[in-house]
């Protein structure tokens, strides 16, 4: 199961900054934090991922709390291309000792013109 | 373009029949993963190949035949599927079985 927690969906406007939350209570303190978001008619893509301080990438920024207990990834000026599902991801481990996604059911950002 | 490509994109079959899906990565990659996602389900894991060697099989049913030939190369068989089994079939790599992997467009498949 999906460790972690997010809204089910979200709106925002074109141009406009977009706050996507998740929490994920029960990070251990070696797990990163994943986002991918899966645009529609395509396969999941790899956004950003950090461990404790906030990263900065072309793509969005991701702010970790404190505690680690929760995180937001950034967009800062959303576009009509912005618009997919965004999944917040915690490292997990197969039985074969592979590292491994686990997908929850993320949020379904729509952009709105 | 993500330098995972998939074939073909679309399939119809019936539960009789058999077909393979196709995945293909030019990324250099060593692991490479083949993921179904479902209407209102979430993505869900279901093989890791890793130096060609299956290293997870996540509980599949046989009716599902995974081959990986070499690093860039890697398949799933299938046969016998039940209507159940349609869905987005998602191929991935990575380097050395880590997170950050590289997804293909999928294969929709609808069996009748």
């Amino acid at each position: 199961d999906a460790k972690t927690t997010q809204p089910n969906s979200m709106e925002s406007n074109e141009e406009e900054p977009v706050h996507l939350p998740c929490n994920h209570s029960t990070i251990s303190g070696t797990d990163y934090i994943h986002w991918y978001r899966q645009l529609p008619s395509q396969g999941p893509e790899y956004v950003i991922h950090g461990l404790t301080s906030n990263v900065n990438n072309r793509m969005a920024s991701l702010a970790i709390a404190e505690d680690r207990k929760s995180s937001t990834l950034i967009l800062h000026r959303a576009t009509l291309r912005d618009a997919a599902v965004y999944y917040c991801i915690l490292r997990d481990v197969t039985q074969g000792g592979s590292e491994k996604l686990v997908f929850g059911k993320g949020t379904k950002l729509t952009v709105n013109p | 373009e993500t330098g995972v490509t998939q074939t073909p994109r679309h399939l119809v079959m019936g539960m009789t029949n058999k077909k393979s899906l196709k995945c293909e990565q030019h990324l250099g990659h060593n692991a490479m993963y083949w993921y179904k996602q479902s209407a209102k389900k979430p993505l869900e894991l279901m093989f890791v190949y890793s130096l060609e060697e299956r290293v997870e099989n996540n509980s599949v049913p046989s009716r599902f035949s995974p081959e990986c030939p070499n690093s860039s190369h890697l398949f799933l068989h299938l046969h016998t599927l039940q209507p159940e089994d349609s869905a987005l079939y998602l191929c991935a790599s990575s380097q050395d079985s880590g997170t950050l992997q590289y997804f293909g467009p999928g294969t929709r498949l609808t069996v009748t």
